[in-house]
């Protein structure tokens, strides 16, 4: 059981360029989320994606975009990255599950570190 | 807006003894999960301990507690009988429901545990 795998696991790149993170996770879960961290300011939310085929924008979501065309896989893009764009990228997932249990944990990828210079 | 905040960048802790990480929430609706997560230096992401809104009791996971304050919107981390591997950044967050129907979760700015041998 891989649970949830991101690709790559470093990448950098020069201003301007464009790249793709990926997310798979082979416990279908409803939930995928992409999160940066950055020193100080933990973790803080992109964009998430509550089902296959939908996405909606987190706390941070200029400069990203992210598309969920299978259940299993959640794509974050950087269309023209910026040097603020450098971070620590990690991908999770959960369950649909209420507030009356703990299914709605989120399980983590191991995270992507990307620089931008 | 919902918002959670850890107002401790670092702690210390000398081993064996017990530690509180605070951790405040914001929210205006009235279901809602919070959880503690650990960050060890290799970088994972590790579910501690989850504490719904309506649970009447405070959630324990060995030697982990979760100190919840309702009427405070607080949600403190307890760690009792601190080991040299409790030394991470550990992070509060909050699941709580969008204007669009789904979750998302968000995360404080985290705290940095150091346990003195």
């Amino acid at each position: 059981n891989a649970g949830v795998t991101q690709t790559p696991k470093f990448r950098v790149l020069k201003t301007g360029q464009s790249m793709t993170l990926l997310c798979a996770q082979d416990m279908n879960h409803e939930y995928m989320y992409w999160y940066r961290q950055d020193p100080g300011m933990g973790l803080r939310l992109i964009h998430y994606s509550v089902g296959e085929g939908t996405t909606a924008k987190g706390e941070v979501p200029d400069g990203y975009n992210v598309s969920r065309l299978k259940k299993q896989n959640f794509l974050l893009g950087l269309e023209s990255a910026a040097p603020s764009q450098t971070s620590v990228y990690f991908c999770a997932s959960s369950y649909l599950g209420g507030f009356i249990s703990g299914a709605n944990v989120l399980t983590f990828g191991a995270g992507s570190r990307l620089t931008v210079l | 807006a919902q918002k959670i905040t850890q107002t401790q960048p670092g702690m210390f802790v000398q081993e064996k003894e017990a530690v509180t990480l605070d951790c405040t929430y914001d929210t205006s609706d009235p279901s809602y999960g919070l959880f503690w997560y650990k960050q060890p230096s290799s970088g994972e992401m590790i579910f501690l301990i989850y504490q719904g809104s309506y649970d009447q009791q405070n959630a324990t996971e060995g030697r982990y507690s979760l100190n919840f304050q309702k009427a405070r919107k607080s949600a403190n981390l307890v760690i009792s009988a601190s080991q040299l591997g409790d030394s991470a950044m550990y992070f509060c967050a909050m699941r709580a429901l969008t204007n669009t129907g789904g979750f998302k979760t968000i995360f404080g700015a985290g705290t940095r545990l150091f346990v003195k041998a």
